[in-house]
């Protein structure tokens, strides 16, 4: 099964920081990860997939970059709206799984 | 705009079924380019794949539940439906459903369910 490890756990950061947040797969996974932000209670929502392709809707100041292994989450200019978590997730292979969140909280 | 939404009983059984349906509006399960599947999130944690299913009947589940994991399609109703036998505290999670979006670059969870917080007790 391949893991995914996400860094930081958690962050805090200022409305208008730019925020990077990792994820590392246990084996090469191409480029066939997507990431996600998650508020309380709310379901995930679909921000970036293919690695780097940035989800309709979405806002311009997310982006994704990396491919085989190592691969990052950036936001350019956190927005209040942005506080939340963001948690990665690769489909290169069955099981598809999840990194383990990272948590973007107001400093 | 599609829309998915959960349902069943909150409660369950140490030991007995949990059951859930997810029906979808919006659009067709039919679709030949999206599975449709389950994921939970236990308590305070992570998030959990259990498995998902093509309305040709083509199914993949998390091994670590394949066991216990039935996942159904019903086009005719445009839902979809998760079945784990014999539950124990540790199934007590909110449960998503939610279309998995077949593309050339990633198969990824593009449309989600509100979530359904199933507790397993006595």
């Amino acid at each position: 099964d391949i893991q995914l490890t996400q860094s930081p756990s958690s962050v805090s950061a200022s409305v208008g920081d730019r925020v990077t947040i990792t994820c590392r797969a246990s084996q090469d996974i191409n480029t066939w990860l997507a990431w996600y932000q998650q508020k309380p209670g709310k379901a995930p929502k679909l921000l970036i997939y293919a690695a780097t392709s940035l989800e309709s809707g979405v806002p311009s100041r997310f982006s994704g970059s990396g491919s085989g292994t190592d691969f990052t989450l950036t936001i350019s200019s956190l927005q209040p709206e942005d506080f939340a978590t963001y948690y990665c997730q690769q489909s290169n292979n069955f099981p598809l799984s999840f990194g383990g969140g990272t948590k973007v909280e107001i400093k | 705009q599609l829309q998915l939404q959960e349902s069943g009983p909150g409660l369950v059984r140490p030991s007995e079924t949990l059951s859930l349906t997810c029906a979808v509006s919006g659009g067709s399960t039919s679709n030949n380019d999206n599975y449709w599947g389950w994921i939970r999130q236990s308590p305070g944690k992570g998030l959990e794949w259990i498995g998902s299913m093509s309305h040709s009947g083509h199914a993949h589940n998390n091994p670590s539940l394949q066991s216990r994991v039935t996942i159904s399609i019903d086009t005719s109703k445009n839902q979809f439906s998760l079945k784990l036998s014999s539950v124990t505290a540790t199934d007590t999670a909110v449960y998503y459903c939610a279309r998995r979006r077949i593309g050339i670059f990633g198969n990824e969870f593009d449309y989600w369910g509100q979530g359904a917080l199933v507790t397993v007790s006595s």
